[in-house]
């Protein structure tokens, strides 16, 4: 069974990076077959994907373009976990972070528990 | 980007009835269309994916149909842990975008 455990600091200031990390039992982030994204959730805008990254005999990454100019996500394959920064943040990245799996069915398939953050001083 | 169209935002019914929520795409987005459920406090599960295919796991009163722009999720005989937030999700490409939820409350 797959489980995503997600990992890092419920409270950032402005201006600095929002860093997470979502580690990976029962599968792997190398899979050829599993996307790895991460979503977010707020009650004013709802959930929106921020990116993935996904291997596919070399990596690939794709970022939303709200965010592309500050945010990286990457894979770990040593620790089987990817991890996400989002820099400069501001209060209106305050929200509850997801990692998720994306199989071939395209649907997301197995969800982090969450992790809420506060963008404040 | 594609945007998705989800409704009712929020609708009250009771134990055993059938309700049907809709989610309409902006462009054709073929079958690549994926419904979740999500209880209050916990992350989003996938119900529906590619329009019509129950998730391993799931009831089957919970159905799904459609394609093209138009999808429809059905709940056949709610039951009290069916209460909670419903969302659609296009993967027709990225990025991903979602529906913005549909709220079943009990009457």
């Amino acid at each position: 069974q797959v489980q995503l455990q997600q990992s890092g600091p419920g409270l950032v200031e402005p201006a600095q990076t929002l860093s997470l990390t979502c580690a990976i039992s029962g599968d792997s982030v190398s899979s050829n077959s599993a996307a790895w994204n991460w979503v977010r959730q707020t009650p004013s805008r709802g959930l929106e994907w921020l990116g993935r990254t996904v291997y596919r005999s070399k990596w690939y990454t794709e970022y939303a373009f709200s965010v592309q100019s500050r945010i990286s996500i990457k894979p770990d394959t040593s620790k089987n976990h990817f991890s996400l920064q989002l820099n400069s943040v501001t209060p209106e990245d305050t929200a509850i972070y997801y990692c998720a799996r994306m199989t071939t069915t395209g649907g997301l398939d197995c969800w982090g528990q969450g992790t809420p953050v506060t963008v404040s001083s | 980007d594609t945007h998705m169209t989800q409704s009712p935002s929020s609708l009250s019914a009771s134990i055993g009835d059938r309700i049907t929520i809709t989610c309409r795409a902006d462009h054709d987005i073929r079958s690549s269309l994926n419904w979740y459920q999500q209880r209050p406090g916990k992350a989003p599960e996938l119900l529906i994916y590619g329009a019509s295919n129950l998730q391993s796991g799931v009831p089957p009163r919970f159905s799904g149909s459609g394609s093209g722009t138009d999808f429809t999720l059905t709940i056949n005989s709610l039951r009290p842990e069916d209460f909670a937030s419903y969302f659609c999700q296009q993967s027709s490409g990225t990025p991903l975008t979602f529906g913005g939820g549909t709220k079943v409350e009990i009457k």
